[in-house]
């Protein structure tokens, strides 16, 4: 299985700040054929089931403030929170849909500072 | 709009098994995967298995192989996902998701809480 780790597991950040977290996968996630790279970002607030926010490693979901950014390629990746609201406190997941089984990381709590 | 409407929390007595199910609506069923997912009390997310509504097709996450089966009535736009042999471990919220073929989860339900308890 593909193994996905996050870090840091937990950060705090001052509204209107920058959140970055950042996503490691154990193999790379890019598929060569299409030069795409395998990999999403959720967000779970509390109660909440998550919320696809990112795909593709950087493309946005419909709806989703541009605040919310993601990079990245192969085995390393970035979900950037520009500015930071009162409303993205919560847990972000990235995830892997490269290989079967479909992996996710441990999760980074975001709070405000 | 796109909605996966699972089913009322459950508690069961270890051993006994459980049902819940997954009702999609507001768009073409056998048209994207269900995958199902559990998530423990303060934990992480874990990824159970997928069925194809098309054809019924099923793969598991070896873990879960024996214990869990997806199966889906078209006629309804529901999947249904079986456990048995519960143990005290598998007390946990589970979740519905969807996804076209090699693609992010798209939608999520809105999760069951099974509790399982003596």
């Amino acid at each position: 299985d593909i193994v996905m780790t996050q870090s840091p597991d937990s950060l705090a950040v001052s509204l209107g700040e920058r959140a970055t977290i950042n996503c490691k996968s154990s193999q790379s996630i890019l598929y060569s054929s299409n030069n795409k790279n395998y990999l999403a970002w959720y967000q779970q607030r509390a109660g909440q089931p998550p919320k696809l926010l990112i795909y593709w490693a950087s493309t946005r979901e419909s709806g989703v403030p541009d605040r919310f950014s993601g990079s990245g390629s192969a085995t390393d990746f970035t979900l950037t929170i520009t500015s930071l609201q009162a409303e993205d406190v919560a847990v972000y997941y990235c995830q892997q849909y490269f290989g079967t089984p479909p992996t996710f990381g441990q999760g980074t709590k975001v709070e405000i500072k | 709009q796109v909605q996966l409407k699972q089913s009322g929390a459950e508690v069961k007595k270890p051993g006994a098994s459980v049902m819940l199910s997954c009702e999609a609506s507001g768009y073409t069923f056998t048209s994207y995967y269900i995958h199902w997912m559990r998530q423990a009390p303060g934990q992480g997310l874990e990824w159970m298995g997928i069925i194809n509504p098309s054809g019924g097709g099923t793969s598991y996450a070896q873990k879960f192989q024996d214990r869990v089966t997806l199966t889906r009535d078209t006629s309804t736009s529901t999947v249904f996902m079986e456990m048995s042999s519960l143990r005290s471990e598998d007390t946990a919220v589970y979740y519905c998701a969807n996804s076209e073929t090699s693609g992010p989860f798209d939608y999520w339900g809105q999760g069951t809480l099974v509790t399982v308890s003596s």
